[in-house]
This record gives structure tokens, sequence and C-alpha cells, in this order.
């Protein structure tokens, strides 16, 4: 059963901490990403990679930090210097290239407690 | 850099109704365009896409988009709406005047079909 899985469902944040979200696929797509989902405001790129051990910065990468030592998993860490983490954060895939389709994972919703 | 607009944010129809989207979009040239659609509790899921050849494309469960490049516009149309079409809709572009790069999604226009 290919896809995206996305854990925790649900986190909670103090203030000060930080938070990994785990992102992991089975398609065996090339290419990663992040996105932050507000209400309104569409999704916007935190951070992509388009191949293992590389990563670039999308719109809003201030406070945020990836890694992707292996081609399955792409972790998100929310750090203390992001003022406002409270989103939604979504995990997609491509097969390659950015310009194909990506699918998107359930997502996580972060919550600062 | 690429920016989408969706003109409406929340529009609210009866069951049978026609349904128009609009999307619009700042730089042309060549570009890849996507509807995507998030159901109450569901993961985002892509609707339709065009990559190029045939400006009128058809997606799932009886969406259709037409691209006209001239408009710089990419809107989304369904005949006849049903309840269960009751989501929020994201127009995404990818491309612009250094070309593909990362997809840029619109705010979103949530759809409220009322039976």
């Amino acid at each position: 059963d290919g896809g995206i899985t996305q854990s925790p469902k649900y986190l909670f944040r103090k203030e000060g901490q930080n938070v990994t979200l785990s992102c992991e696929q089975n398609l065996n797509h090339d290419a990663m990403y992040w996105y932050r989902q507000d209400p309104g405001q569409g999704l916007r790129l935190i951070y992509y990679s388009q191949i293992v051990n590389d990563f670039q910065k999308g719109d809003i990468a201030e406070g945020y930090s990836v890694s992707r030592e292996k081609k399955e998993s792409f972790p998100l860490t929310v750090t203390s210097a992001q003022k406002n983490p409270t989103a939604f954060y979504l995990c997609a895939s491509s097969i390659a290239q950015t310009q194909e389709t990506q699918y998107f994972g359930p997502g996580t919703r972060l919550l600062v407690l | 850099a690429q920016s989408v607009s969706q003109h409406n944010h929340h529009v609210i129809l009866s069951e049978a109704a026609s349904l128009e989207l609009g999307c619009n979009y700042s730089y042309g040239g060549t570009v890849n365009l996507f509807w995507y659609v998030q159901y109450p509790g569901q993961h985002l899921q892509l609707l339709l896409k065009y990559f190029s050849g045939d400006p009128l494309v058809k997606g799932i469960k009886g969406f259709e988009a037409e691209f006209i490049k001239s408009k710089f516009s990419f809107n989304l149309r369904k005949p006849s709406v049903q309840w269960s079409d009751t989501a929020e809709y994201f127009c995404a572009v990818n491309g612009g005047p250094s070309g593909y790069s990362t997809l840029t999604f619109g705010k979103g226009t949530m759809l409220l079909v009322s039976p």
C-alpha cells in the first residue's frame, strides 16, 4: 500500500521547545516537500529536497530545519526560533523534478501550549 | 515571483447548481497547472492537471478546467455539484519567469454545497 505517512497527527509544543515532524514515503519518489497551511493562506513552501543529502529553502524557511539522509524520509524540525508555529503541516513527494505532480500526506497539526 | 489568485474565498451553492472557481496566475511562459481538493478530514488530493496539449482538461468526479493562456487563467468547472463536493479547492502553478521551480498555491476556495 503505497503512500505518504506523517506522524504524529497532533503535536503539542511548549514555548522554547524544538519538535520534529516525521514524513515517510514508500512511493520511491526522489523529491519531497514540506508545506505549512494556515486558514485563508493556502499552502506555503518551507523546504524541499530533490535528492538525498540535498535540500533547499522555500518561501518561509526561517525557524525550520530539515534533513534528507534517506530517500524515504524527510523530517522537519520546528525550532524555538519559529515564533508562530501553530499550523497544519503537510508533507508531499513527487517522482523527480519539482514540476511533476505532488502527492500529499495526511498532515500534522502542531499546537503551541 | 509567481503568484496565484483565487477569486472567491467562500462559495455556497445548492445541489445541482453549476460551479466555476476562478484561478489566475501572474507570470506566463511555460507553466504546469493543477487543481487540488481537500475534503473534510482527508488528504489533499489531485483533482486535475494541465501540462500541455488540449487546454480543456477533465479530472475526477466530473470536474474540468480550461487553460486560457492569454488570460493567465485556469478556471475549474462542474456542471452540477453534489453535497459531497463540499471541500476546499486549491489552484497551483509551477513555472514562471525562471522556468519550472516549485509549486505556488492560491489561498484556496471553500465550497459549501447545501443539500
